[in-house]
Parts: C-alpha cells; structure tokens; sequence
C-alpha cells in the first residue's frame, strides 16, 4: 500500500484541463517538496516536476505542480493524446527517513 | 548526456541472491551531489524505493528490506550495485537505477530523482 494516496485513474479531453491530486501527512508531504513523474507505456519514469512547482528543462508549460498543507496536485492543461500515461507523485518522508511515492494515476485521453 | 544502464541476470532462482548492476555514462559518479539509487516496480503497479549509495559507500535502506539488500559503488569503474538475498516471487519486478539529488526549497526537503535507466526485468522462479 502505497504511503500517498492518488486516485487510480483521470481522464479528459484533447486540450481540456485536467488535475490529479496527491495526498500525504505531516511527516511527508506537510514537511518537503513534492515531486510528479509520468511514465509512459513500457518506459522508465521521469521527472516531470521537482521542488512542488519547478519543470526540468524540456518539459512543456502545459505541466505545472502545486501544494498546500498535506496536499500536491498535478495539472495538465491543453490535454494531448502522448499525455496518455501512468504519474506518481513523490516526497520524502521523515518517519521513514527515506523517499515515497503515491500509487499512481493513469491518465486517459479520451 | 547523462546515461544510466542497469545489467544483470533476468532470472533469479528462488532463495538465491539477485545481482544487478548500474553503469553510469556523461558523468562522474564520485560527485557528491547525487545519491545512486535502486527503485523496483512490479507488474502493474508502483515504484517502491530500495535504498541509496553514495560515492563514500554509506549507505541507506528501506527498512523493509534492509536485511536482504547491500548496496555498493565501484568509482573506478563508474558503477553502481545491488544485491538482494533470499529472494522470492514477490521480488519479481523491474528494476530501476537512478540519480537523486538532494537539497532544500523554502527550508524543506527537496529529493528527486532526476535521470533513470531504462530497468530491467528480474523474474524469481524455479
């Protein structure tokens, strides 16, 4: 079971908005930064966004991350179909003393 | 370009020790920015973190594998390794190596991950 708790699946539409949400605790998500990787079909994960709200060089201003309290949420806006994909949200948890992620959340594009 | 290749047997019998290792390329993996980590995902479902080495060798474990994993890095060789002992089917999954990086944002901890290999597939069986 995983330590942060993401909805299974989202879906929408070419050129919608859509949000994924990612929720934690106090000795995780309410103490560090969140981090969102997107893992397409049959690939590695990567790192889509880091420190909550930063994009790595190369990924598109359509993905933007944001957090409050306990809480991250991922949105992608202007939806395109090679969105089609698994993302985890990520954090670093101070009981564990080691990083965790959420369980996923498989994006369709309708 | 930072590359990162992992490479190891794809199958493991039962209650042997599974060996992989993780070939660092366009970068050193004695600098002390960056955590070498090993992640798994089994089939159709999440990433779980196994544990990190640094370029000293200290290293650090998921407490809920901590008895059967050893983590070691080879400079010399820009390498990377990992051994997980008395394995099982519930170890089949694809391994993952990766880069973190480790820093602080507004006084909080910042950890990501931001360059994987591609992972292998480690099947346990008979």
């Amino acid at each position: 079971q995983a330590v942060l708790t993401q909805p299974p699946s989202a879906s929408g539409t070419p050129g919608q908005r859509v949000s994924i949400s990612c929720s934690g605790s106090s000795s995780n998500i309410g103490s560090n930064t969140v981090n969102w990787y997107q893992q397409l079909p049959g690939t590695a994960p990567k790192l889509l966004i880091y420190s909550n709200n930063q994009r790595p060089s190369g990924v598109p201003d359509r993905f933007s991350g944001s957090k409050s309290g306990t809480s991250a949420s991922l949105a992608i806006s202007g939806l395109q179909s090679e969105d089609e994909a698994d993302y985890y949200c990520a954090t670093w948890d101070d009981s564990l003393n080691g990083p965790v992620f959420g369980g996923g959340t498989k994006l369709t594009v309708l | 370009q930072v590359q990162l290749q992992e490479s190891g047997p794809g199958l493991v019998t039962p209650s042997q020790t599974l060996s992989l290792t993780c070939t660092l390329s366009g970068g050193s993996i004695s600098s002390p920015s960056y955590y070498w980590t090993w992640i798994r995902q089994p089939a159709g479902k999440g990433l779980e973190w196994i544990g990190r080495v640094y370029t000293s060798g200290s290293t650090k474990y998921h407490p809920s594998l901590k008895s059967r994993v050893t983590m070691s890095i080879d400079t010399s060789k820009n390498q990377f390794a990992l051994e997980l002992s008395s394995v099982t089917a519930a170890d089949t999954a694809v391994y993952y190596c990766a880069r973190a990086r480790r820093g602080y944002t507004d006084g909080l901890e910042a950890y990501y991950f931001d360059y994987w290999g591609q992972g292998t597939l480690v099947t346990v069986s008979s």
